[in-house]
């Protein structure tokens, strides 16, 4: 079983449609939870970075964490074309040295 | 803002060839990695670095190696290129400390004929 599961889509949702991206997680252990963005024929940007369960907001941007179903979620409000890129999230816990990476989500936001 | 640069965009090269890809960043950071990312197997970290001269295999480090003689400079090596590693290299930092967020490179697109 990989320790992060992430559907790989393609997702594809009109614009100003509210987007909800999603991981699962085996490890109970993991404990900072992040989401990065990729657009094409670049590298990730990190979009969000969260500790303990909870929701995050950033603009339109929403991360929630909840612990005890090993799930973590980003929405995206009011979707633009700008928005469309592949997502992905990231975990990790305080004694790791390294982070572990989703395969990614791959996100069209149709005009 | 975090410059993390990688010294090619788009790369060629032959089969049997040492390969080297280049990483700088320019934030002081003493960590840096480097993962290859592959349609439907994400990130995979081949090698890691936590200071100077200092290095550890990540999950994939077979046919790779790494040197760290600066600390802004993270270099990862090919030693005898083979078709399976054509792939898109990226590069990343963080600043001592675990669970720190990683700042990545654009990338190395990496063919090898």
């Amino acid at each position: 079983q990989k320790e992060v599961e992430q559907d790989p889509g393609p997702l594809s949702v009109p614009e100003g449609a509210i987007v909800s991206l999603n991981c699962t997680y085996s490890n109970s252990a993991f404990q900072y939870f992040m989401w990065y963005r990729q657009y094409s024929r670049k590298g990730p940007e990190l979009l969000m970075y969260t500790y303990s369960s909870g929701n995050k907001e950033d603009g339109r941007f929403t991360a929630q964490v909840d612990k005890s179903s090993k799930y973590i979620s980003l929405f995206i409000r009011d979707s633009q074309p700008s928005d469309s890129a592949t997502y992905l999230c990231a975990i990790t816990y305080s004694s790791a040295s390294k982070i572990i990476f989703g395969s990614g989500t791959r996100l069209s936001i149709r005009p | 803002d975090v410059k993390v640069t990688q010294s090619s965009r788009y790369l060629v090269k032959r089969t049997g060839e040492k390969v080297f890809l280049e990483c700088v960043q320019d934030m002081d950071h003493e960590n840096m990695f480097w993962y290859r990312q592959d349609p439907g197997l994400g990130l995979r970290l081949i090698y890691f670095s936590y200071d100077v001269k200092m290095k550890e295999k990540g999950d994939i480090p077979e046919g790779y190696s790494v040197s760290r003689e600066k600390k802004e400079r993270f270099s990862l090596i090919l030693e005898s290129a083979s078709t399976n590693q054509t792939s898109m290299y990226l590069c990343a930092s963080h600043y001592r400390g675990n669970n720190q967020p990683q700042h990545f490179g654009d990338g190395t697109r990496l063919s090898i004929l």
